[in-house]
């Protein structure tokens, strides 16, 4: 299963909502989970089952969608949340495949 | 909590055997309901899942790697370990290890937590 994301870069400030977008090949519904991955660090689960936030995550994190379209929004930017997010499926049987990264930059 | 850490030496000549071992702390590794995970990720790009493995031994690759790839455990150690014979500059990357979690939930299954990750180069 392919997992394209969008945009794959980003530009903002902090305070700005941003969105990022996941698309999938097939309908992944709802094994679709996001990571955030800060520079030179491993990545960090954000949200699993497309919309439920892992324990300890800030809740200006939300995830939502469902098929083949998902979405991870940032309520409020904040400095911390610069980093690359990343989608994986993990629908039916491996391989479990991720987006290419979406990298969001301070405007 | 459980963490878990990578280990192994960082270079690998090509055409070797890449080895790496991932010892699991503040858990067992035979918990039962975990599958454990080895993913990669070259220098400024994505992340690749490479194969999975249970406590019983049972394991899943990656067909793109599958002829390459043994993944295995030591129950005795809380460890498992990555082999991937055959390596090029292509194998160069920095190598993560997760507890593979999600399966009683019935929603799925996630990487968390990962390790460090370390970074395998493969030059002669």
């Amino acid at each position: 299963i392919q997992m394209t994301q969008s945009p794959s870069s980003l530009s903002a400030s902090v305070g700005d909502r941003v969105t990022i977008t996941c698309r999938a090949s097939q309908s992944v519904s709802p094994y679709l989970n996001w990571y955030q991955q800060e520079p030179g660090k491993a990545p960090k689960l954000l949200i699993y089952a497309a919309s439920t936030l892992q324990s300890g995550v800030p809740s200006r994190f939300s995830g939502s969608g469902s098929g083949t379209e998902f979405t991870l929004t940032i309520s409020s930017l904040q400095p911390e949340d610069f980093a690359t997010y990343y989608c994986q499926q993990t629908y039916s049987t491996p391989p479990w495949t991720f987006g290419q990264g979406t990298k969001v930059e301070i405007k | 909590q459980v963490q878990l850490q990578e280990s192994g030496p960082g270079l690998v000549k090509p055409s070797q055997t890449l080895s790496l071992t991932c010892t699991v702390s503040g858990g067992s590794i035979t918990s039962g309901t975990y599958y454990w995970s080895w993913i990669r990720q070259p220098a400024g790009k994505g992340l690749e899942w490479i194969g999975r493995i249970y406590d019983s031994g049972s394991t899943n690759y990656n067909p793109s790697l599958r002829s390459r790839v043994t993944i295995s455990v030591d129950t005795s150690k809380n460890q498992f370990s990555l082999k991937l014979s055959s390596v090029t500059a292509a194998d160069t990357a920095v190598y993560y290890c997760a507890r593979d979690d999600g399966y009683i939930s019935g929603v799925g299954n996630w990487f968390d937590p990962w390790g460090q990750g370390t970074l395998v180069t493969v030059s002669s």
